[in-house]
This record gives C-alpha cells, sequence and structure tokens, in this order.
C-alpha cells in the first residue's frame, strides 16, 4: 500500500491561506490522492481527490506535483471551522478502502 | 437531506457482551462502508456492503465480527463476546454509487463510541 507523509501539526492565522503538503511518493500511476478532514467529535468529511492535475472545489484546491510524488492541499482562507485533522491519503487498491493515518493538526488562531 | 445517521452514539459493554452498532445511510444511496478508529489510531477500513450483499469484508477481523445490511432498514455491525480491545470509534460511511475511478467521496456519520469495561 502506499505510504503518506504529513507533519504533525500546523499553524495559521484567520482569514489566510493555509498549504499542507503530503509525500506519496509509493503511490501507484492510477491511484488517485484523497483529502478528508475531521474535526472533534465528528466523522470524516470528503475535502477533495485528484490524479495528476490540479483540482479546485468549493472547499479547496489540491495542488499535485508533476511526478505525483507530492501534493498540497490549499485553503485559501482558513477560518475558525477550518480547525481540524487533514488526512492525505492514497487508496489501497480501491477508492473506498482508505486508511487514515494521523494526519495534520491544523490549528487556526483568531 | 439528512446525512448518514449512526446509533447509539455511545456504547458501553462488558467483557463477553454483545454490541450492535447502525447506520442508516443517506437518502437514495445504497452502499455502505463501515472504518474503525482505535484510540490513537487512523480510522481503516473493515467492511464494504451493498444492499443485501457483502461486497469486500476485507478489512473485518476474522471472528466476533459481522456485518449486515437487510433489504430494509439500517446496516449493523454486530460484535460477538467483546473484549477491551474492542473499544473504538466506529464510523459508517455511505455512497450512491460503487466507488471507482474519479468517483472519489464517502460520506460518513458521526461515529458509535464503543467502550468495553
Amino acid at each position: 500500500d502506499a505510504k503518506t507523509t504529513q507533519p504533525n501539526s500546523m499553524e495559521s492565522n484567520e482569514e489566510e491561506p493555509v498549504h499542507l503538503p503530503c509525500n506519496h511518493s509509493t503511490i501507484s500511476g492510477t491511484d488517485y490522492i484523497h483529502w478528508y478532514r475531521q474535526l472533534p467529535s465528528q466523522g470524516p468529511e470528503y475535502v477533495i481527490h485528484g490524479l495528476t492535475s490540479n483540482v479546485n472545489n468549493r472547499m479547496a484546491s489540491l495542488a499535485i506535483a508533476e511526478d505525483r510524488k507530492s501534493s498540497t492541499l490549499i485553503l485559501h482562507r482558513a477560518t475558525l471551522r477550518d480547525a481540524a485533522v487533514y488526512y492525505c491519503i492514497p487508496p489501497a487498491g480501491s477508492n473506498y478502502k482508505l486508511t487514515f493515518g494521523k494526519g495534520t493538526l491544523l490549528t487556526v488562531n483568531p | 437531506n439528512a446525512g448518514v445517521m449512526q446509533n447509539p452514539r455511545h456504547l458501553v459493554r462488558r467483557r463477553g457482551q454483545e454490541a450492535r452498532l447502525r447506520c442508516s445511510p443517506m437518502k437514495g444511496h445504497s452502499h455502505v462502508y463501515w472504518y474503525r478508529q482505535l484510540p490513537e489510531e487512523g480510522l481503516k477500513f473493515m467492511v464494504y456492503l451493498q444492499k443485501e450483499n457483502i461486497i469486500d469484508e476485507s478489512g473485518m477481523p476474522k471472528e466476533r465480527f459481522s456485518a449486515e445490511f437487510p433489504k430494509e432498514g439500517p446496516s449493523i455491525l454486530r460484535i460477538q463476546q467483546v473484549v477491551r480491545g474492542d473499544s473504538a470509534a466506529y464510523f459508517c460511511a455511505s455512497s450512491p454509487q460503487r466507488l471507482a475511478g474519479d468517483t472519489g467521496e464517502l460520506f460518513f456519520g458521526e461515529g458509535s463510541r464503543l467502550t468495553v469495561l
């Protein structure tokens, strides 16, 4: 299975952009990269996913390196509600078989 | 449109008892997935079900654990003869179709937290 490496924690100030990095050097050529986040005492929430090119949606942007060995989740203007653990997940052979690591705990300061 | 509903939210059982966790998927979703989050660990896939069928149970422990998704009613994750190591948060997710290729979103419930005394 592909492994991911994320910083344990990051801090941001409210209304500033946040760049959350992820290394996934062992990802296969056909694996999509998924990002989910988990707010305290809640279930994970889908954020975004992509394969090769950069992706945008209403929540975030995903910048994928040309060699696909890393990606960066971009929150354009962090809010207090964005404080959560962010998981970068390459699926293990199937889009539903996601293995969540420890993720990055994002703290947003007012 | 109500989200994925799980109950109970908290369940306490003594060693040797049975735990039953229920999950009602989002309206229109016929694919259900169960995940487990052990303390201080990430979520791990357990089982994938469609109505009346188990599609993939590769993440389920071989003994004491079973799951079903009947034609009518919620999906049930059943743990028999619980042990302390079963204490965890159990999350259910659903999707409107089988996830493959570019279809990537699972909708998760808020979880059921099982404590085994």
